[in-house]
């Protein structure tokens, strides 16, 4: 079946615009996380869903940053008046979220350039 | 913060060498998981090992765990230079958040 799938693939924009990262995880994982990393570094968790539980948000930077996971499935990274530090690739995984061999599957990233 | 710390941060060897990386955490954990990133995209999952497994073999991975000192590693044999790219341990899952370690860029040169 289909992985998880993330659009745009690339996005450029201007500081300040806001831009909607989408990820479409696949069918029937409960979980979902979004990740950040920036070039060369390691990965930055932002927010992760489970189930029909309130999302941990904790890791998102700041109140520029915010996402919503519609119907259990597809899920959107909004970003605010974005700022030229918020250029980095966006990374998305889903996951059954049970089990012990719980694995997270991800999808290919958004890369984001502010101008 | 992280939950895994992955040491070396860069390795290179030449291919046929050995490769070792290893990760320690800090909480206890159900299992934990290597995974691999190439060019800065989305990553693949690679191995899973139990807290009750001490090892674990894929191929030529070979995968550690001693639970009491709270460390992994992770062995990859006879490395090839499609191997080079980065290696990150992960921790939780089953209704935990799972949370990566900081990454071991592996280069091998042909």
């Amino acid at each position: 079946g289909a992985g998880v799938s993330q659009s745009p693939s690339n996005k450029v924009t201007e500081k300040g615009k806001d831009v909607e990262l989408r990820c479409d995880p696949i069918s029937g994982h409960t979980a979902l996380y979004w990740y950040r990393q920036s070039l060369g570094q390691g990965l930055e968790f932002l927010i992760y869903f489970q189930g029909n539980s309130a999302p941990d948000k904790s890791g998102l930077p700041s109140d520029r940053f915010s996402a919503e996971r519609t119907g259990g499935s597809v899920s959107t990274l909004t970003i605010q008046r974005t700022q030229q530090e918020d250029s980095a690739v966006y990374l998305c995984a889903s996951s059954l979220g049970i089990g012990d061999t719980d694995t997270q599957y991800f999808g290919p990233g958004t890369r984001l350039t502010v101008l | 913060s992280q939950q895994g710390e992955e040491d070396p941060q860069a390795l290179s060897i030449q291919e046929g060498e050995n490769a070792t990386m290893n990760c320690s955490y800090k909480t206890s954990i159900n299992n934990l998981q290597w995974y691999r990133q190439n060019s800065g995209r989305g990553l693949v999952h690679l191995i899973l090992i139990r807290s009750n497994e001490r090892e674990k073999h894929s191929g030529r991975l070979r995968v550690t765990l001693d639970t009491s000192k709270k460390s992994s590693s992770l062995l990859i044999t006879a490395s090839r230079a499609a191997d080079t790219a980065s290696y990150f341990c992960a921790t939780g899952g089953h209704y935990q958040k799972v949370t990566f370690g900081t990454g071991t860029k592996l280069q091998v040169i042909p």
